[in-house]
């Protein structure tokens, strides 16, 4: 089945910098990739995705770049603001399937310090 | 409101008496899954569903039974539960259509068993 690893378990930026979390995959079947946003003691949320016939996809100050070639995709987000502290997860599905063949990342805990 | 409900939020429990977490979708889906979530391990697939009457395992289904008599409903049962069964839950759904999308998540149940 798929693997999937993300990088890095913790991460702290200062308010205004970038934070970027990246995610390597093994199927080179898999096509899809999305990201989930859980804050403390909240549900996950969608944030943004990205299907292969795309290399990148943005939405205000998240950004989703992918590289099949060496099956990584990795998160963006610019200009972190207090409210951007949360736990991200990646995950990996595959267009022929529906979300019974997602794979889920361990999770990146993004602190940002004022 | 669109909404996945989860009941009961929070549940201590003693080894081997069985419990059951209710959850209900008001949107239609015909995709359902449980999910446990532990610290460093992400979010692993219990059993999911496709549509009424059909499930399947997930990836960590040892100790857990499902079932999906009705489209709104599908509850998760742990007929004799255990230390390690100890975890956060989360019940998702989603369209199907034959494409992974994003999933929709309850509010989660924490489970404790003593």
């Amino acid at each position: 089945g798929e693997n999937v690893e993300q990088h890095p378990s913790t991460l702290s930026v200062q308010e205004g910098d970038s934070a970027v979390i990246k995610c390597t995959y093994s199927d080179s079947a898999s096509n899809y990739f999305p990201w989930y946003k859980q804050e403390l003691g909240k549900r996950p949320q969608l944030i943004i995705d990205i299907r292969s016939n795309v290399g990148e996809k943005k939405d205000q100050r998240i950004a989703v770049t992918l590289n099949k070639t060496a099956k990584h995709f990795s998160l963006h987000i610019t200009e972190t603001q207090p409210e951007d502290s949360a736990v991200y997860f990646c995950a990996v599905g595959r267009s022929n399937f529906g979300n019974e063949k997602l794979t889920f990342g361990t999770g990146t805990r993004l602190t940002i310090i004022p | 409101e669109a909404q996945v409900t989860q009941n009961p939020r929070y549940l201590i429990t003693v080894t081997g008496k069985k419990l059951t977490v209710t959850c209900s979708q008001n949107m239609n889906h015909e995709y359902m899954s449980w999910y446990r979530q532990d610290p460093g391990l992400g979010l692993r697939q219990i059993y999911y569903s496709m549509n009424v009457e059909v499930t399947d395992k997930g990836d960590v289904p040892e100790g857990y039974k499902v079932s999906r008599k009705e489209k709104r409903n599908f509850p998760l049962i742990l007929e004799s539960p255990s230390p390690n069964q100890t975890s956060l839950y989360f019940c998702a759904s989603s369209q199907t259509g034959g494409a992974p999308g994003e999933l929709f998540f309850g509010e989660g149940s924490r489970l404790t068993v003593l």
